[in-house]
């Protein structure tokens, strides 16, 4: 059973770049994509990007300007970067994985809360 | 974009009886919908996929149903444990992959 755990932090700034990381626990980065979700009061669940172990990408048009989403296998870990953060970025960001690109999400992190505030 | 609109966005249920749930896409997505679960301060849980797939180790008591751009979520005798909010998920037409708002379940 995989489990998912991830980190980053919690309190930005405006106009500063959040950083997240997902640890990948029982189990290979290989054969699945890898995804981050975002769920805040006002937007609900809101999809971000997913990337696979070989760095193919999709990203939410929306957000695809600011984010950057990367994969370390040899750290079976991946990670999102949201640059340019404001308060509309304050949300519960949960780490995911899916078993194709475009797909459904079989298995989620802890979600950790990312608030921006000046 | 696909939008996702689920209703109603609260439901009220007694304990034992049993729930419907809706989900409408804005264009069909054929059956490639999955549905949520989620309780206060945890992720999201995978119940069903392919629109009416249960996931490993959901119970018999939710089934889902419907294809295109209408689909229904059932909870046959709702538990203590099921009191909680529901989410459908889009996967056919992508990016971005999107989720509808949600409905919440709650004791009568």
């Amino acid at each position: 059973q995989v489990q998912l755990q991830q980190w980053g932090a919690g309190l930005l700034k405006p106009s500063e770049t959040l950083s997240l990381s997902c640890g990948v626990f029982g189990g290979s980065l290989s054969g699945n994509y890898w995804t981050w979700v975002r769920q805040s009061p006002g937007k609900g669940l809101e999809w971000i990007a997913e990337i696979n172990h070989v760095g193919n990408t999709n990203y939410n048009p929306s957000l695809k300007s600011r984010v950057t989403i990367s994969i370390d296998t040899a750290k079976n870990q991946f990670s999102l970067k949201l640059s340019s953060v404001t308060a509309a970025d304050t949300a519960v960001y949960y780490c995911a994985r899916s078993g194709s690109g475009g797909y459904y999400c079989d298995s989620w992190g802890q979600g950790t809360l990312v608030t921006v505030s000046s | 974009e696909v939008v996702m609109t689920q209703s109603p966005a609260t439901l009220s249920v007694s304990p034992g009886e049993g729930a419907t749930l809706s989900c409408r896409a804005s264009q069909s997505v054929n059956s490639d919908l999955a549905w949520y679960q989620q309780k206060p301060g945890q992720a999201p849980r995978l119940l069903i996929y392919g629109a009416s797939t249960r996931a490993t180790g959901i119970p018999a008591r939710f089934s889902g149903s419907g294809s295109g751009t209408e689909f229904t979520l059932t909870i046959s005798s709702l538990q203590s444990e099921d009191f909680a909010t529901y989410y459908c998920q889009q996967y056919n037409n992508w990016p971005p992959l999107t989720f509808g708002g949600g409905t919440k379940v709650d004791i009568k």
